[in-house]
């Protein structure tokens, strides 16, 4: 069983909806969480991080954990085409170790 | 402001050959990581390195050799390809950091293309 568990999609949604995006994980010991935004052929690139439970927000982003239930979830306000991306959800353990992701999701903004 | 740079960008190995890749990075971080994504498995950490002259294996070690001779180069090695290498090769670094607040922030490089026939 995977320790990061994401639902690949591929998710379609018209521009200015809402997007949830959404990961479970089993490791109790996870503290750290992120979410990265990968384009096509392209690398990760970091989006948002927490740190244990709670929300963050940013612009039309906001992160959710609650390590309670092991979920994740990352809100896009306002969807725009050019939100149209792989969605990878992240854990560690501590600040400098690994990052476990997982699979990512496929997020498609249509005009 | 280059950040992380990864070569080859694509390359095409027959079965058996040997290749290395090469990931730089200027961000003066001690961490240093190898993934591969493959479709529907994610990101898959192959070896780490925490600081010039130490590396550990990951999830994907196997057929895989790593150097990190220099703090800001780590080398990704295979010895004798085989198919199931065939993937897209990450490489990202990160600064340690002992804030409470601040977490993991891993940079990554663009990706190689391996193909092995």
């Amino acid at each position: 069983q995977k320790e990061v568990e994401q639902d690949p999609g591929p998710l379609s949604v018209p521009e200015g909806a809402i997007v949830s995006l959404n990961c479970t994980y089993s490791n109790s010991a996870f503290q750290y969480f992120m979410w990265y935004r990968q384009y096509s052929r392209k690398g990760p690139e970091l989006l948002m991080y927490t740190y244990s439970s709670g929300n963050k927000e940013d612009g039309r982003f906001t992160a959710q954990v609650d390590k309670s239930s092991k979920y994740i979830s990352l809100f896009i306000r306002d969807s725009q085409p050019s939100d149209s991306a792989t969605y990878l959800c992240a854990t560690s353990e501590t600040s400098g170790s690994r990052l476990t992701f997982g699979e990512g999701t496929q997020l498609t903004v249509n005009p | 402001n280059a950040g992380v740079t990864q070569t080859p960008k694509f390359r095409v190995l027959k079965t058996g050959q040997s290749m290395t890749l090469l990931c730089a990075q200027d961000m003066n971080h001690e961490y240093m990581y190898w993934y591969r994504q493959d479709p529907g498995m994610g990101l898959r950490l192959i070896h780490y390195s925490v600081g010039e002259g130490t590396t550990a294996k990951g999830e994907v070690p196997d057929g895989y050799n790593v150097s990190r001779l220099k703090k800001q180069n780590f080398l990704l090695g295979l010895e004798s390809a085989a198919p199931s290498q065939t993937s897209v090769y990450f490489c990202a670094s990160s600064p340690h950091t002992q804030t409470l607040i601040r977490t993991t922030r891993a940079f990554f490089g663009q990706g190689t293309r391996l193909t092995v026939v």
